[in-house]
């Protein structure tokens, strides 16, 4: 079974460029996330879809983040414009169902964004 | 609001040794929690998932209990080997469907 496919696996931008990272869940699963993993911290929840509808996106920046999951397959990450705070792994995880109540989370390998 | 809190943060023993990794959280209203590793510059693998209902899961040499009443949860890593050097996240699912992470714990196991 593939897991989740996640690109591109780094990205150097200068501050105030855009980024856009892309996610392709496991196949079958409904939930998608996307968890900021600031280095030495865990990953916090930016936003999480099921199927194509937005569940929680109460800690996304919104004058800068954005994410669509059209279809409710694949999913878009958008940063513009960046800030060096945004320096950071972004995780894309899915699970079958919503992962806090008693479905099991898979992550990709995460893509690694350096704003200087 | 949930609080996850893993001690120590970082951890190092000798091969052979057993691992004991600590995860503690402050609201005892659970669905679920799991443990995931992390290699550097890696994303997240699941280790074990535990439903709130149970009190431990096994798989090879990991063990994890939960205890939902003292807001604990421990991972225990038999004979530990150089290849179980890694970061450890625990996290806990809460009955609003999020899951909390903790900051980790980093094991480095010395041949």
């Amino acid at each position: 079974e593939a897991g989740v496919a996640q690109s591109p696996r780094y990205k150097i931008i200068e501050k105030r460029q855009s980024v856009a990272f892309w996610c392709n869940p496991i196949s079958g699963h409904a939930t998608l996330y996307w968890y900021q993993q600031i280095l030495g911290q865990g990953p916090k929840l930016l936003i999480q879809f099921q199927n194509n509808g937005v569940v929680d996106d109460s800690q996304l920046p919104k004058d800068r983040f954005s994410a669509e999951r059209l279809k409710g397959v694949d999913s878009t990450l958008k940063i513009q414009p960046a800030k060096l705070e945004d320096s950071a792994v972004y995780l894309c995880a899915s699970s079958k169902g919503l992962a806090g109540n008693t479905g099991e989370l898979f992550f990709g390998e995460g893509s690694r964004l350096t704003v200087l | 609001k949930q609080e996850v809190t893993q001690i120590p943060a970082a951890l190092s023993v000798p091969e052979g040794e057993n691992l004991v990794l600590n995860c503690s959280f402050t609201d005892s209203a659970i669905y679920n929690l799991q443990w995931f590793r992390q290699d550097p510059g890696k994303g997240l693998t699941s280790l074990l998932l535990i439903q709130s209902s149970q009190r431990e899961q096994t798989s090879g040499r990991l063990n994890a209990s939960l205890d939902k009443s003292s807001g604990r949860s421990t991972l225990y890593i038999a004979a530990s080997q150089p290849g179980d050097s890694a970061t450890y996240l625990c996290a806990v699912g809460g009955a609003d469907y999020k899951l909390s992470f903790g900051a980790g714990t980093t094991v480095t196991v010395r041949a």
